[in-house]
């Protein structure tokens, strides 16, 4: 099966840049999708297909994928990006398949 | 806009069958636009695929939960369900139903989830 391997955790300052990463197998030849969650909440999409936005999210948002790894950038950090991360793609043995998710703190 | 609302137990025994469903309103589930999709989240973990139902009937399965699992729609109710069977502690989670505009798409928009219990 596939397997999308994430952070448990990622750190950063008020205004600094956050990298959260989404490993997998040749994961550049898939689309790679990244959803936030908050607390009680449902996720709800930021990035599709490697580094599109969905209309309302904001530019300081954006995807890439290379390689093994897909990473989500959030850039000039703000308290109300603090929430869960998770990445997914498509794969054909197993399905749709979602990383392990990242928590994303905001000091 | 798709809106999607799940509603069933909250407490299923284990051993027992979990049945779940998912009203959708702004869309017909037999119009063709969506794959009718159930997600999974065990509390304090990531997110599972379960499935999908596309086009009245034409079904798609989590590999690890194909023995246990149906998935249909209601064509006279406008809604789909999910049926989960010999469930166990480890099927305890927020259940979400939600919409994908094919099977190799993202997820979107999603309903707001349902805690299901099943004691150990």
């Amino acid at each position: 099966s596939y397997v999308l391997t994430q952070p448990p955790s990622v750190s950063v300052a008020p205004g600094k840049t956050a990298r959260i990463t989404c490993g997998g197998n040749n994961i550049r030849s898939k689309n790679v999708h990244w959803y936030q969650q908050k607390p009680g909440q449902a996720p709800v999409l930021v990035i599709n297909d490697d580094s599109e936005r969905p209309s309302g999210i904001p530019e300081r948002i954006s995807g890439s994928n290379s390689g093994n790894t897909a990473t989500l950038t959030i850039d000039r950090v703000e308290a109300g990006d603090e929430a869960d991360y998770h990445c997914q793609v498509w794969d054909g043995s197993s399905g749709q398949v979602f990383g392990g998710g990242t928590k994303l703190t905001v000091l | 806009q798709v809106h999607l609302q799940e509603s069933g137990p909250g407490l299923v025994k284990p051993s027992g069958t979990l049945t779940l469903t998912c009203s959708v309103s702004g869309d017909s589930v037999s119009s063709g636009r969506y794959y009718w999709s159930w997600i999974r989240q065990p509390p304090g973990k990531g997110l599972e695929w379960i499935g999908y139902v596309y086009d009245s009937g034409i079904t798609n399965y989590n590999p690890s939960l194909t023995s246990r699992l149906t998935i249909s729609v209601d064509t006279s109710n406008n809604l789909f369900s999910l049926r989960l069977s010999s469930v166990t502690a480890a099927d305890t989670g927020v259940y979400y139903c939600a919409t994908a505009y094919s099977s190799l798409s993202w997820f979107g928009p999603w309903g707001q989830g349902i805690l299901v219990t099943v004691p150990s």
